[in-house]
């Protein structure tokens, strides 16, 4: 089983500042890795498929950079509704299909 | 546009059955690959299972495996989770969720339901 660990578990950031998310595979992904944002009480959206592609209606503000084993999701100027809880998940080895234990944005 | 909804979920208690349903529509329901996915309160997302988009071929974590089985009615538009013996670390709401691309199941998931809640307690 592919293991993904994401670092750091929360991020304290300004509104307006860069935030750098990472997440690490225990052995190559390729670029088979999506990155999924989840507001309280709300399903997990879609951000990054492919490791870099960004799904219908992303704002350019969210890019995802990475391959192999180590991936990185930017979120380029900190919005106020970007202060939730950020997912990466492997769809290259399966089953099962594993998801990081989270990274939480807060604000400063 | 695409649509997933859950229902099913509720207060059970440890060792019985339950079975949830997630109504798809808005797109081919035999195209894609449907999952089921699922988040222990406070928790981070767990997947739990899949069926390939022409249903012939299952996949499960090994937490469940033996007791949840995944299956889809394409007459009905419907993806199910059959969870026999529960257990307590079953609490968890219960996501039902669609594969990005048609025809394939190496894919990332790109639309997802609302969520159920199953509380497995006495």
């Amino acid at each position: 089983e592919i293991v993904m660990t994401q670092s750091p578990a929360t991020l304290s950031v300004s509104p307006g500042e860069r935030a750098t998310l990472s997440c690490r595979a225990s052995q190559s992904i390729s670029s088979n890795l999506a990155w999924y944002q989840q507001k309280p009480g709300q399903a997990p959206r879609l951000l990054i498929y492919g490791a870099s592609t960004r799904a219908t209606d992303i704002p350019a503000r969210f890019s995802g950079s990475g391959s192999g084993t180590e991936f990185t999701l930017t979120i380029s100027s900190l919005q106020s509704e970007d202060f939730v809880v950020y997912y990466c998940q492997q769809y290259n080895d399966w089953p099962p299909w594993t998801f990081g234990q989270g990274t939480k944005v807060e604000m400063k | 546009q695409v649509q997933l909804v859950e229902s099913g979920g509720g207060v059970v208690q440890p060792g019985r059955s339950l079975r949830l349903s997630c109504a798809a529509s808005g797109f081919t329901f035999n195209r894609y690959s449907l999952h089921w996915v699922r988040q222990a309160p406070g928790r981070g997302l767990e997947w739990m299972a899949l069926i390939s988009y022409a249903g012939n071929n299952e996949y499960y974590a090994d937490s469940v495996k033996g007791r949840f089985t995944i299956s889809r009615d394409t007459s009905r538009n419907t993806l199910y989770l059959q969870m026999n013996s529960l257990r307590p670390d079953d609490t968890a709401v219960y996501y039902c969720a669609r594969g990005l691309k048609a025809g394939v199941v190496v894919t990332a998931i790109q639309h997802w339901g609302q969520g159920t809640l199953v509380i497995v307690s006495s």
